[in-house]
């Protein structure tokens, strides 16, 4: 019972093309984040969503659009892929209140653009 | 969010502590102190965090100092697979983000 999943886990795409990333969480959470994990292993916050409404938006290129259909969901698509998007890419969900909000990340998606 | 300092890397042996520390001396009074860590590739793992008092899990301890300026995360009796980068990382408010630096790389050896 995977508590932060996505998929695919390993995507190989040439540039130029459009691809999404999914994400899940069955833990209930209200917040979901997409953090970017360069070749250098710089982990990176690019959004947040709080109730499907988007409350933190980096400095991302707007090629990069999230998509929250549900609280349970938070998914990533990229247009127009360059090569510097090549980086693996971390969903994570948190809940607020008393003592923090923890976040639980998935296992993440690493991205080939070639 | 206040800013934390880490050593770049520790070396631990199997089966002894591990003490990691970490400096925040700009630290406001609402920020939490949380730790992860991450094992080769995988996705960032929450350990442990704490406000002000010490804190201890099935995983770790967690040891604040009274002004807050600085924490230690111990791991009581470290095996091969804890090696990991381990992460101190301040944070305030919720729904807000974690933001990463370069960490400590833990390299436990038998």
């Amino acid at each position: 019972d995977t508590a932060v999943s996505q998929t695919p886990k390993y995507l190989v795409t040439q540039m130029g093309n459009d691809k999404s990333i999914k994400c899940e969480q069955n833990l209930g959470h209200d917040t979901m984040y997409w953090y970017k994990q360069d070749s250098k292993k710089f982990l990176k916050i690019m959004f947040s969503y709080n109730n499907k409404e988007l409350i933190i938006n980096e400095t991302v290129p707007n090629r990069f659009s999230p998509k929250s259909p549900d609280k349970a969901h938070l998914n990533l698509h990229i247009n127009s892929l360059e090569l510097g998007d090549s980086a693996v890419y971390f969903c994570a969900s948190s809940q607020a209140g008393t003592g923090g909000d923890t976040q639980y990340f998935g296992p993440g998606t690493r991205l080939t653009v070639l | 969010d206040a800013k934390t300092t880490q050593p770049t890397s520790m070396d631990c042996a199997e089966g002894r502590a591990a003490n990691l520390p970490c400096n925040h001396s700009t630290i406001s009074g609402n920020e939490y102190v949380y730790w992860y860590r991450q094992i080769h590739s995988q996705g960032p793992q929450y350990i442990i965090h704490g406000l002000k008092n010490n804190e201890t899990n099935e995983m770790a301890s967690l040891i604040i100092t009274e002004d807050r300026k600085s924490s230690t995360l111990i791991l009581p009796h470290a095996t091969l697979r804890d090696t990991a980068v381990y992460y101190c990382i301040v944070k305030g408010g919720t729904a807000s983000k974690l933001t990463f630096g370069t960490g400590t790389r833990l390299q436990v050896t038998l």
